[in-house]
């Protein structure tokens, strides 16, 4: 069985403060993939990273950076100098890989950016 | 390129109604998913198909939720009779293979009310 796991409920800083969301992951495979999406008040998600099992390097994008480490089963997303357009609710999600692949999402992070 | 097309956006029903949501997938796209999302939570698989074949319905309510994609392509999930913990957003994706390595796309959602 899978499991991801994001104990943060809720985060809320001030607009510039960096911030990371936090995900712990359970599974059996050896080969998956790990994602984070974006689900603004809209409501639509949006992807914004897939990692897989094999590729432990850290990834950053614009203000965004990925931390996978695999010793401790975690995948965590930090957010440099956060903006108030970063305020969404974020899922971390775990996928297999192969097979019957439908993502198991953690139960999501609802951060809040304050001007 | 277009995205996942999803219909109504929003349905009110009584209980022991019945209901019914619409999917169009992404140009292109083999394989579809229907999630379910309720208030607070990430979203939970219902169905994957592959073109027009089930990969995996083990968490799709049977005595009440159907889906079926004919033709391989747009997708109809239906409730019959609903019941008041069926209210959710119910969340079309669609990925370009059904493999751990391709992104899913997300619809915005079809929000159910069941009163």
């Amino acid at each position: 069985a899978q499991k991801v796991t994001q104990a943060q409920t809720e985060i809320s800083v001030v607009e510039k403060e960096d911030v990371t969301l936090d995900c712990v992951y359970e599974t059996r495979d050896t080969t998956y993939y790990l994602f984070w999406y974006k689900q603004p008040p809209s409501g639509e998600l949006v992807f914004l990273i897939r990692r897989n099992s094999f590729d432990e390097q850290n990834e950053i994008s614009g203000r965004y950076s990925w931390n996978f480490q695999k010793s401790t089963s975690s995948f965590n997303f930090t957010i440099t100098a956060s903006q108030v357009v970063d305020s969404a609710v974020y899922f971390c999600a775990l996928r297999p890989g192969g097979g019957a692949d439908g993502l198991t999402f953690g139960k999501g992070t609802h951060l809040i950016i304050q001007p | 390129e277009a995205g996942v097309a999803q219909s109504p956006r929003y349905k009110i029903i009584e209980k022991r109604q019945s209901v019914a949501f619409w999917c169009n997938p992404i140009s292109g796209h083999a394989t579809l998913y229907w999630y379910q999302q309720i208030l607070g939570q990430g979203p939970k698989l219902l169905i994957q198909f592959q073109n027009n074949g089930v990969v995996d319905d083990s968490q799709l309510p049977k005595d009440r939720f159907s889906a079926e994609r004919l033709k391989g392509v747009d997708s109809t999930l239906k409730i019959q009779p609903a019941k008041l913990e069926d209210s959710a957003v119910y969340l079309c994706a669609s990925s370009l293979e059904g493999t751990g390595s391709y992104e899913q796309y997300f619809g915005p959602g079809t929000r159910l009310t069941v009163t």
